[in-house]
């Protein structure tokens, strides 16, 4: 399977405990993107990547979110001391980086936090 | 501030029949348009697309219709059938820099019902 892979799908955690999400992005994709999606909305945008650079971050990524992709390939997302509101699906796409390229969705990480 | 909108959160359809989600924004500065399908715990599978200097594209049984004075694009799937039941995401990019889209901005989705 070449498409985009999220680990783990689910995640059930308490609140004030730290989660972290791992995103693998198709191979030759140099762009990766972070979305959240919660209950009746369409995916809100979080960050992307081109490579290893952060080169946009939404006013929804406070201060307790972190992303990172440090060799350009797989990405990471980190909550700190999550909150009930933070409960949402978790997606990431990637993307080749040309002109009016497509985003590649994968299956999502379910994040519940009690 | 929602800049792009699906006004209808659902559409039932008979099998056979012509599907159309509709879909409105509100930036002029979008170039390009695309339409997603979601199944329930499973992330938005990219269906059809379409760039700003065309007013239709044509993909199978998918016909998207862009219609930029209006700000409005339409999907149109025919014949419906009944695996063609999820919600569909309308969503929009700006080019970045002049070459390269960027963010997507996505509506709220319709949840398409087809019966038999």
């Amino acid at each position: 399977d070449t498409g985009v892979s999220q680990n783990p799908r689910h995640k059930i955690t308490k609140r004030g405990q730290n989660v972290t999400f791992r995103c693998d992005p198709i191979s030759e994709h140099n762009r990766l993107y972070w979305y959240r999606q919660t209950l009746g909305q369409g995916p809100e945008f979080l960050t992307y990547f081109q490579n290893e650079a952060q080169l946009e971050k939404s006013r929804l990524l406070s201060d307790r979110f972190s992303a990172e992709r440090p060799k350009g390939s797989f990405s990471t997302l980190e909550i700190q001391r999550t909150e009930q509101g933070d409960s949402a699906m978790y997606l990431c796409a990637s993307s080749s980086g040309t002109a009016l390229d497509t985003q590649y969705f994968g299956p999502g990480t379910r994040l519940t936090v009690l | 501030d929602q800049q792009v909108k699906q006004n209808s959160p659902s559409l039932s359809v008979q099998e056979g029949r012509i599907s159309i989600l509709n879909c409105d924004y509100t930036n002029s500065m979008f170039d390009y348009f695309l339409w997603y399908k979601k199944y329930p715990a499973e992330g938005p599978t990219f269906l059809i697309s379409i760039s700003s200097i065309k007013d239709k594209n044509e993909d199978g049984r998918f016909t998207v219709f862009l219609n930029k004075s209006a700000k409005h694009l339409s999907l149109h799937i025919v014949p419906s059938q009944p695996g063609d039941s999820a919600v569909y995401f309308c969503a929009a990019s700006a080019l970045v820099r002049g070459s390269t889209l960027g963010r997507l901005y996505f509506g709220r989705g319709t949840q398409l019902t087809v019966w038999p």
